[in-house]
């Protein structure tokens, strides 16, 4: 069974912490994605990462950096976590070697900055 | 405009009734189309995808393509309480179906009333 975790379903961090959300997929696929949403607000794509080391900017990158050191692994990082960073975020993966390539999403993390 | 739109709901029928939700797209060049459907705290799961135009089938859902008015839609047939969820149309454009990026829609909550 395919699967994409999380390493964390709730968290709770004080504003000017460092916060790490950490994703793994065992699918072996090229693409991963952070996502943000929002209650009216929808997806909104955080940033994107196509390969190893690779990284891509998505629609929301303010406030936010990103690692991938392993094929496997997509880590999202708040340098200084704000209360406009309460959210819940999503990660997901997807493969480049298909075209009819769906995303598969990881069970999410609900983030509350105070 | 907004690259995906969905009709905004909410959508309310009755338990056995047919649930139609609509999405349009702006990217003529789209090639990939999915719905996800997302309980309420829980992560998007993809349910139908649909790469032609036509009707594909699957139980009790039946998602429709029509790439000249550039409409997709997903109809569910004996409508269940358990089908209530918000409902996320995604389209990979021609540009993004390498990347394997999708666009999605803000969604369609649907409640299902016994």
């Amino acid at each position: 069974d395919v699967k994409v975790t999380q390493s964390s379903r709730y968290l709770v961090k004080r504003t000017g912490e460092k916060v790490f959300l950490e994703c793994v997929q065992d699918m072996d696929h090229e693409n991963m994605f952070w996502y943000r949403q929002d209650p009216g607000l929808g997806l909104r794509l955080i940033y994107f990462s196509y390969d190893v080391k690779m990284k891509e900017k998505g629609d929301i990158p303010e406030g936010y950096s990103v690692s991938r050191e392993k094929k496997e692994r997509f880590s999202l990082i708040l340098e200084s976590a704000s209360t406009n960073q309460t959210s819940m975020y999503l990660c997901a993966s997807s493969s480049r070697r298909v075209i009819r390539n769906e995303q598969f999403f990881g069970p999410g993390t609900r983030l509350t900055v105070l | 405009q907004k690259e995906v739109e969905q009709n905004s709901g909410p959508l309310s029928v009755p338990e056995g009734a047919i649930a139609s939700l609509n999405c349009t797209y702006s990217d003529r060049g789209s090639q990939s189309f999915f719905w996800y459907r997302q309980y309420s705290g829980k992560s998007p799961e993809l349910i139908m995808s649909i790469y032609s135009n036509g009707d594909k089938e699957d139980g009790r859902f039946t998602a429709q393509l029509n790439k000249a008015s550039q409409y997709v839609s997903l109809l569910i047939r004996d409508s269940q309480p358990s089908d209530s969820a918000t409902y996320l149309c995604a389209v990979n454009s021609a540009e993004n179906t390498n990347a394997g990026k999708s666009t999605f829609g803000d969604g369609t909550t649907l409640t299902v009333k016994p």
